[in-house]
């Protein structure tokens, strides 16, 4: 049963910090995607991937946030320095085509809170 | 551009009882349509997606979506709902920017299911 990780699961830490998120998308999924999900908000689009190229990165604050697919199994978003503000879940998704229109199958999300 | 609007940010209904989520779409050019469900603290998981074959799509768990061009909408149902059914539910419209792989989700309908 093929799924997307994503690790951590949870991550605490202080305003300031450096935050990474990984990702490890579905074997044979050519797009890869990052949203934050949080209660004001909803689900936002930070970015997104096809066949590790960045495609569309302007949901995202580029003065902290960076995206980054070193290869077709790992995806990461990293926050530099991180603030309050983007406490919320992380959700990572791969996308295949299928049956003439992308599916994206999400992963189950780092729940980032900064204190 | 694309757009979604789901009515209704909560939703109950009885065991047993019928289930009607609304989603309304605005598209410029023919939609693609998905309907994702997303239980307490995990991801988004697909239920159905339209790609403009048949109108009334079948999907997991015994829910349904029928596409209507004239209303553009593409609401979802159930006709029998079960404890289970108790989730947060977000209709999403892909867009072509990207060739389609970009998805642009709608607020989200929580759906409470009692006794």
């Amino acid at each position: 049963d093929a799924r997307v990780t994503q690790t951590p699961r949870h991550k605490v830490t202080e305003m300031g910090q450096e935050v990474t998120m990984r990702c490890q998308p579905i074997l044979g999924h050519n797009t890869v995607f990052w949203y934050r999900q949080t209660m004001m908000q909803g689900l936002e689009l930070l970015a997104y991937f096809r066949n590790r190229a960045p495609l569309d990165d302007s949901g995202m604050p580029k003065d902290r946030f960076s995206a980054e697919m070193p290869d077709a199994t790992l995806a990461t978003l990293k926050i530099q320095p991180s603030e309050p503000r983007d406490s919320a879940v992380y959700f990572c998704a791969s996308g295949t085509l299928t049956g003439g229109a992308y599916e994206q199958y999400f992963g189950p999300g780092t729940r980032l809170t900064v204190t | 551009a694309q757009s979604v609007t789901q009515l209704g940010s909560h939703v109950s209904v009885s065991e047993g009882a019928l289930v009607l989520l609304r989603c309304n779409y605005s598209s410029s050019v023919p939609p693609y349509l998905f309907w994702y469900v997303q239980y307490p603290n995990q991801g988004l998981q697909l239920l159905l997606k339209y790609t403009s074959a048949a109108t009334l799509v079948k999907g997991i768990n015994g829910f349904e979506a029928e596409f209507k061009k004239s209303e553009t909408s593409f609401h979802l149902t159930k006709p029998s709902a079960h404890m289970s059914d108790a989730a947060e539910y977000f209709c999403a419209v892909s867009t072509p920017s990207g060739g389609y792989n970009k998805l642009i989700f709608g607020a989200g309908t929580r759906l409470a299911v009692h006794p």
